[in-house]
């Protein structure tokens, strides 16, 4: 079955650690996209990547990073300088380009709860 | 820059009865899509529903439909016969035809819908 991957589901780290979140999908979609799940906030974008070896900032983006190597991994790092990291944190993709309206929805994956201490 | 906007934090709804969820959008564009996605318990993001914004007809899907009104920039989601199963946190997102490399869905905050038995 096609579909996207995150893992692991539950992530627990300390303060001053770095750690990467890892996102794999098989759909085989240009697109992924990272976003930030805080209580009352919805869904803040952090980066996105739209092709292999290329990333946009999204509105969150301080304190993370990413790579985008293969076409179906997109890995992100929350880093020290991250000042709240503890958070839900969601991995999508999709299609890209002028295609018919039922592939431009996002797909998303069952996201990692990290919690920082 | 567009925005998106869910007015109501939260719902609540009798079993088997209506309720109508708001999401009002600020955007520029005339070509746009339009989404809603629903967050169960589990947090697995799942699309409800999808409205191509040149469409004149509203979607629908089983029992939910919604009200799609694009000159007052409006895009409601109706559930029928509201079901246990509907309990969710729910998300309005927008998105531009992708024409370039600035392509990202926009989401709402999201209304939790309650539903009493």
């Amino acid at each position: 079955d096609g579909g996207i991957t995150q893992s692991p589901k539950y992530l627990f780290r300390k303060e001053g650690q770095n750690v990467t979140l890892s996102c794999e999908q098989n759909l085989n979609h240009d697109a992924m996209y990272w976003y930030r799940q805080d209580p009352g906030q919805g869904l803040r974008l952090i980066y996105y990547s739209q092709i292999v070896n290329d990333f946009q900032k999204g509105d969150i983006a301080e304190g993370y990073s990413v790579s985008r190597e293969k076409k179906e991994s997109f890995p992100l790092t929350v880093t020290s300088a991250q000042k709240n990291p503890t958070a839900f944190y969601l991995c999508a993709s999709s299609i890209t380009g002028q295609l018919r309206i039922w592939e431009h929805e996002q797909y998303f994956g069952p996201g990692t709860r990290l919690t920082v201490t | 820059a567009q925005t998106v906007t869910q007015s109501q934090p939260e719902m609540s709804v009798q079993e088997a009865e209506t309720v109508t969820l708001s999401c009002t959008y600020d955007t520029s564009e005339s070509d746009y899509y339009l989404f809603w996605y629903k967050q169960p318990p589990s947090r697995q993001m799942i699309l409800v529903i999808r409205q191509e914004a040149y469409k004149q007809q509203n979607a629908t899907e089983n029992r939910f439909s919604v009200n799609f009104q694009k000159a007052a920039k409006s895009f409601s989601l109706k559930i029928s016969d509201s079901q246990l199963g509907d309990a969710a946190m729910y998300f309005c997102a927008y998105r531009s035809r992708p024409l370039n490399r600035d392509d990202k869905i926009i989401f709402g905050k999201g209304t939790r819908l309650h539903i009493l038995p």
